[in-house]
């Protein structure tokens, strides 16, 4: 089965850049969407398929993904962007999701 | 507007059943994947099961497979979730959510606000 790596917790200095990393496998070969969930709400869709953003979702958030490393960048991050960050893919019959990154915001 | 509004979550003791259901609005049910996610308040997200569009194929995480079943009724645009057997790992809010397209491995763009399940005796 497939297994999705993310760091536990994550700071980033008002207005600068956040890079939230989800390690596994030939994660590359995969199509990767990453999720914000901020406190007391469900999850809201931030990127899909690597690096689409939905509707409505601020041009400060972006994504790649090659190799064995998908990553989410927020940049000029600001006080709204603290949040829990889950990263997730199709293995062929189930998802999985990463363990989920929690981010502050200095 | 897309509206998800689960029920039935409820206080059920270790071995009972229930079923959750999800009242889908604002889009074309039938034409979309429906996945439920599981959340152990103050943990992560996890998959439980998908529905694909007619209800025909479905797939379900190792935790639940055997004990839990999807359905859905396009006629009522609503989905469902039996849970049989249940166990207190089980405890948890359960969210219903729609995935972006027809394909098993869509994004999921709208979520529920979340029913919680308590396995307890």
């Amino acid at each position: 089965s497939h297994e999705l790596t993310q760091a536990l917790s994550l700071s980033v200095v008002l207005g600068q850049t956040a890079n939230i990393t989800c390690g596994g496998d030939i994660i590359g070969n995969k199509n990767v969407h990453w999720y914000q969930q901020r406190p007391g709400q469900a999850p809201v869709l931030v990127i899909y398929r690597d690096s689409n953003r939905p509707s409505g979702i601020p041009e400060r958030f972006s994504g790649s993904n090659s190799g064995n490393t998908a990553t989410l960048t927020i940049s000029r991050a600001q006080g709204g962007d603290e949040a829990d960050y889950y990263c997730q893919v199709w293995d062929s019959s189930f998802w999985v999701f990463g363990g989920g990154t929690k981010l502050t915001v200095l | 507007e897309v509206q998800l509004v689960e029920s039935g979550g409820v206080v059920v003791q270790p071995g009972g059943s229930l079923r959750l259901s999800c009242a889908a609005s604002g889009f074309t049910f039938e034409d979309y994947v429906m996945n439920w996610v599981r959340q152990v308040p103050g943990k992560g997200l996890e998959w439980v099961s998908l529905s694909g569009w007619d209800g025909d194929n479905t797939f379900y995480a190792d935790s639940v497979k055997g004990r839990f079943t999807v359905s859905r009724d396009n006629s009522k645009n609503s989905l469902y979730l039996q849970m049989n057997s249940l166990k207190p790992e089980d405890t948890a809010l359960y969210y219903c959510v729609k995935a972006l397209g027809a394909g098993y491995g869509s994004a999921f763009d709208h979520w529920g606000q979340g029913t919680l399940v308590t396995v307890s005796s």
